[in-house]
């Protein structure tokens, strides 16, 4: 089966960073997305990564090892605004989405 | 632009109701999909379209019927809704057909089925 693995939640403090981990066993691989989903709002883009290797967007990354089936979304200097679950979603042979539970993250001053 | 809107956001149905949840996009997009969001899971995948008047099944599609009469209204239907139906429904858009593209999403629409 399909197969996307993330923690429940996380704790971090504001100004830090934090590493949030996903890995996936999928049937194909043709990139993997991270959304931030706010509570009670739509998850909203924020990464792609179909090659091996470190993406960077402002205080956010993601990271990408096809070969250990693995990802991470790294976020620097942490704001309370980044309290949020973040969705990591594989794209699989057949080109559809598979997601994963998400990771609730929570700020503390 | 108002994106992708849903309407309703919120209902509550008696099992054995029917309903249609609405979405429309403005961004001139190919896809639209909608998903269902359960506590501790993944988003499912429900039904989508790659076009007006083309629909397919996604991961669970039982208890649902979509219609895309346009490029930029793709609706949902509950014919007969039951309680494992409660849940929050998130209607999306992407500019390239299937799911190589982001994905634009509606603010969800909470059901409950009593």
């Amino acid at each position: 089966g399909q197969n996307i693995d993330q923690p429940t939640e996380m704790t971090a403090t504001e100004g830090a960073i934090v590493q949030i981990n996903c890995t996936y066993q999928t049937s194909g691989f043709n990139g993997l997305f991270w959304y931030q989903q706010h509570a009670g709002e739509a998850p909203t883009f924020l990464s792609y990564n179909v090659l091996d290797g470190l993406e960077e967007k402002g205080r956010f990354s993601s990271f990408l090892s096809r070969s250990k089936g693995y990802s991470y979304l790294l976020l620097k200097e942490l704001q309370m605004k980044d309290s949020a679950s973040y969705l990591c979603a594989v794209l699989d042979s057949n080109y559809q989405l598979i997601w994963g539970a998400g990771t609730k993250l929570i700020i503390k001053p | 632009n108002a994106g992708v809107t849903q309407t309703p956001k919120f209902q509550v149905l008696k099992t054995g109701q029917s309903m249609t949840l609405q979405c429309a996009q403005d961004m001139n997009h190919e896809y639209m999909s909608w998903y269902r969001q359960d506590p501790g899971m993944g988003l499912r995948l429900i039904h989508y379209s790659v076009g007006a008047g083309i629909t397919d099944q996604g991961e669970v599609p039982n208890g649902y019927n979509v219609s895309r009469l346009n490029k930029r209204e793709f609706s949902l239907r509950l014919e007969s809704a039951a309680p494992s139906q409660t849940s929050v429904y998130f209607c999306a858009s992407s500019y390239l057909a299937g799911e190589v593209d982001e994905q634009y999403f509606g603010p969800g629409t909470r059901l409950t089925v009593t």
